[in-house]
């Protein structure tokens, strides 16, 4: 079985600040992991994804993640907020090639002028 | 090139009645999957396909819910006797099924349906 949990639903920062959004995970093997981005009345795009390869994985827009196993976590940076990173943001867990994505609630990143 | 295309983009309905939703994944991918996103909720799986046959159709609901994949591209997302509680974005998903994708998902736009 795998889960993620995302903790809290909104996020708000002023633009130019440190973006962290959180996702910690729970799964049986070891898992690959995603960040997908939903602007509003878009689809998702994918942000950037762990596959075992690095722990620190570097996306589009600025964002990175970095995997830590022992706090089964990963977690979504960006050290400059930008006006257009105002989206929901999701975290999905997947245990291999051609299955199923779990995500998680997701948060709303709200930036602030 | 193309992304994932899904129709119609918004659906509304009656209660009772049934429903067909539509994707068109990208042009060489074997793999199709299925989720449904309700309000304020991430997606949630439904079913995935590889070529022709549901490999997993765990998350289908109830039987009321039914999907076909006859020529291993398009899709179809069957609703019987729709109900309140089905109104949701259904959103389509493509991979490429090669190892070294690891399962990266390419997402269509979402049909928007909505049963009154």
């Amino acid at each position: 079985a795998q889960s993620v949990t995302q903790l809290g639903s909104h996020v708000s920062v002023s633009e130019g600040a440190l973006v962290l959004l959180r996702c910690n995970y729970s799964s049986s093997v070891p898992p690959y992991l995603f960040w997908y981005v939903q602007y509003p009345n878009q689809g998702l795009q994918l942000l950037l994804k762990y596959t075992s390869a690095a722990t620190l994985v570097k996306g589009i827009n600025g964002f990175e993640a970095e995997f830590k196993k022992s706090e089964t976590s990963f977690h979504l940076t960006k050290p400059s907020a930008h006006m257009s990173d105002a989206a929901e943001y999701f975290c999905a867990v997947s245990t291999g090639a051609n299955s199923k994505l779990t995500f998680g609630k997701g948060i709303t990143l709200s930036v602030r002028p | 090139g193309a992304g994932v295309s899904q129709t119609p983009s918004n659906k509304v309905t009656e209660k009772g009645k049934y429903v067909e939703l539509r994707c068109d994944p990208i042009s060489g991918h074997t793999a199709l999957y299925w989720y449904r996103q309700s309000l304020g909720q991430g997606p949630e799986f439904l079913i995935y396909f590889q070529g022709t046959g549901a490999a997993d159709d765990s998350g289908l609901p109830n039987d009321r819910f039914f999907a076909v994949r006859p020529e291993g591209s398009v899709s179809t997302l069957k609703i019987q006797r729709t109900e309140r509680g089905d109104s949701a974005v259904y959103l389509c998903a493509s991979s490429p099924n090669r190892e070294t994708s690891h399962n990266e998902q390419f997402f269509g736009p979402g049909t928007r349906l909505t049963v009154l």
